[in-house]
């Protein structure tokens, strides 16, 4: 399996509070993607990084920050949490951006009340 | 982006072989097709992916067809531990890592 670690697992938080998550990852892939799952939607592409400090907005981005200071950890910032953010939020990487496969992270359910 | 039609739902005996269908008549010459499947509670795990011709791997087989409007996933013998969610996606190298995954198709196996 790849080495993909995604914490925390699972967080409740308040509206209007800040969460940060992360995405940790032992391969030294350059690429790196924040998806969401919701009901009904699948996965949606939030943000996404293609080396350190290089990053770039998916299709929901807004409400959403991103950050990339080490090969190995990816960033996603909730600056203001609301509850349509509530989801299921993984992490992915891939060798290379063409038509490499990506490789998931176990997810961390995130619920805003 | 080009997206794909498979079947909601299928089932198969442990065992078996099992044939997951999946329609791309808008595919472009430059699209990869890309399979991923889902178990409950865990992020989707890469399968197989192919451009033109068939290809396995330890996995499972994809067969395309010689139009590449359809493919076909091949599992060769269910075990308990493939039902999950089957993802069959279009992957064009510009779009980089934003896959439609769509609804997927539901794999159930019996025992």
């Amino acid at each position: 399996d790849a080495g993909i670690t995604q914490s925390p697992r699972h967080k409740v938080t308040e509206t209007g509070t800040p969460v940060t998550l992360r995405c940790h990852q032992t391969e030294n892939h350059r690429y790196m993607y924040w998806y969401r799952q919701d009901p009904g939607h699948g996965l949606r592409l939030i943000h996404y990084s293609y080396g350190v400090k290089d990053t770039d907005k998916g299709e929901v981005s807004d409400g959403y920050s991103v950050s990339r200071s080490k090969t190995e950890d990816f960033l996603l910032t909730l600056e203001s949490a609301t509850s349509s953010q509530t989801s299921v939020y993984f992490c992915a990487i891939s060798e290379a951006g063409d038509n490499s496969p990506l490789h998931f992270g176990n997810g961390t359910r995130l619920t805003v009340t | 982006d080009a997206k794909t039609t498979q079947p909601n739902s299928m089932e198969s005996n442990e065992e078996e072989p099992v044939h997951l269908p999946c329609n791309h008549s808008t595919i472009s010459g430059t699209d990869y097709i890309h399979w991923y499947r889902q178990l409950p509670s865990q992020g989707p795990e890469y399968v197989i992916h192919g451009l033109t011709s068939n290809v396995n791997n330890r996995m499972a087989s994809l067969a395309i067809a010689e139009d590449r409007k359809s493919s076909t996933l091949i599992l060769h013998r269910a075990t308990l531990r493939d039902a999950a969610v089957y993802y069959c996606i279009l992957c064009r190298g510009s779009t980089l890592g934003r896959l439609y995954f769509g609804r997927g198709t539901q794999l159930t196996v019996w025992p």
